[in-house]
Formats: structure tokens, C-alpha cells, sequence
């Protein structure tokens, strides 16, 4: 198993611009999450999915959706990138409560 | 009260050293707890979980104290690779919420 992968590793976007950050796991895992993390913060939750075909809404959804296709496949779209949006985002998988994350994306919008 | 809670640091600790720091939560309906350990610009990775009845892994130990609500991770013969930011993790209540705390930076000192 490679576990959770991410792509890109980076980018920068203009504002308004859109883009997917996907992400992709090999373990079977029926949970994903997708976190943002600011510099010096901690993690927040953006979207979460339990299962193919099903995603709910975290902490701090707007500007961000998600779609969850097939068990492995959770990528997050940002439709108008805004400064604010500049972060680090991870993607995680789980089979319980146990997360595992993936290397994580680099985003910068100016 | 924060639903997770941690010194954010940083702890300065020579090599060699013991350091412990705890984690406290809100809901008294918390049933898991996890050590997550975060080195600088990478992801976050499962450390160790927390039992009632403690967690030992070599040099680490994990306590929960349900009475007071906290968790505690302490560290014998720290080493300068155990220089990192420790992510405390409490799921929460029937739907298993899952929340992080912002994390405590530990430097160890040569």
C-alpha cells in the first residue's frame, strides 16, 4: 500500500482562478477527510465523506466542494480561489478513528 | 472552554531529558484518544493511542485521566529527533466527531 497520496505538492493560483486538489487511497478506507492547516495553526476540517457517494460539510466549508465517486477518490475543489484560501491542505483516510494523512498541498493564491 | 486544549509551547528540553505535557477536553462523552506527532512542513502521523489504562511505546507513555479530562504524553531520554509539534486528538460524542488540538512545539536542545 502506498497509503494517501496528494497532488499537486504545490501551487499557486490567481484570484478567482479554480482548481483540484486530489487525493487518492489504496487502504480500503471508507472515511476521508480534508483538512486545512495556516501557518502556525492547528488542523481544520473542511469537507468529510463516510462512503462512496456521501460527503458532509466540516468546520469551515465555503469556497470548497468535494465529491466522493468511488472509495479511493476524494478530490476538493476551489472554484474562485481568494487570498484567504492560502493554506496547506491534507487529505486523510481512515478505517475507524485512526487518520492517516497524506503528504499534503501547498497552495498560495495572490 | 476549547472542546481540545494544549500549551502550544514552545518546550525547551535538553537531550536526555524527561518532558511531559498534557491535553485537556471538554466533553466528558470523549471515547478515543490519540498522540499525533507533526515535524515541520510535513503531515501529521499517528504517534500512539491512549487507553484507560495507559499507553506505553519505548520512551513514550500516554496517560488518560477521565476524572479531570486530560490526556498526558511524557518522553524519557529525549532525543533531538523527537523535536516536533505533538498534535493531542479526542473523538467526541455518538458521532464520533473527531477534533484536534492546535498542537504543543517541543525542541530538543543538543
Amino acid at each position: 500500500n502506498t497509503g494517501v497520496t496528494q497532488t499537486p505538492k504545490f501551487r499557486i493560483l490567481k484570484i478567482g482562478q479554480s482548481m483540484t486538489l486530489q487525493c487518492t487511497q489504496d487502504m480500503n478506507h471508507n472515511y476521508m477527510y480534508w483538512y486545512r492547516q495556516d501557518p502556525g495553526m492547528g488542523l481544520k476540517l473542511i469537507y468529510y465523506s463516510v462512503g462512496a457517494g456521501i460527503t458532509d460539510k466540516g468546520e469551515v466549508p465555503n469556497g470548497y466542494n468535494v465529491s466522493r465517486s468511488t472509495t479511493e477518490d476524494f478530490p476538493l475543489r476551489l472554484e474562485l480561489a481568494a487570498p484567504s484560501q492560502t493554506s496547506v491542505y491534507f487529505c486523510a483516510s481512515s478505517y475507524s478513528v485512526e487518520q492517516y494523512f497524506g503528504p499534503g498541498t501547498r497552495l498560495t493564491v495572490t | 472552554r476549547k472542546e481540545v486544549e494544549q500549551d502550544p509551547g514552545p518546550f525547551n528540553v535538553p537531550e536526555g531529558a524527561t518532558v511531559a505535557f498534557n491535553c485537556t477536553y471538554s466533553n466528558s462523552a470523549s471515547q478515543s484518544f490519540f498522540w499525533y506527532r507533526q515535524d515541520c512542513r510535513k503531515e501529521p502521523k499517528l504517534l500512539m493511542s491512549v487507553y484507560s489504562s495507559g499507553n506505553e511505546d519505548g520512551r513514550f507513555t500516554a496517560q488518560l485521566n477521565r476524572a479531570s479530562q486530560y490526556i498526558s504524553l511524557l518522553i524519557r531520554d529525549s532525543k533531538l529527533s523527537d523535536s516536533a509539534t505533538y498534535l493531542c486528538v479526542v473523538t467526541s460524542g455518538r458521532d464520533d466527531k473527531i477534533i484536534f488540538g492546535k498542537g504543543t512545539r517541543l525542541h530538543i536542545l543538543p
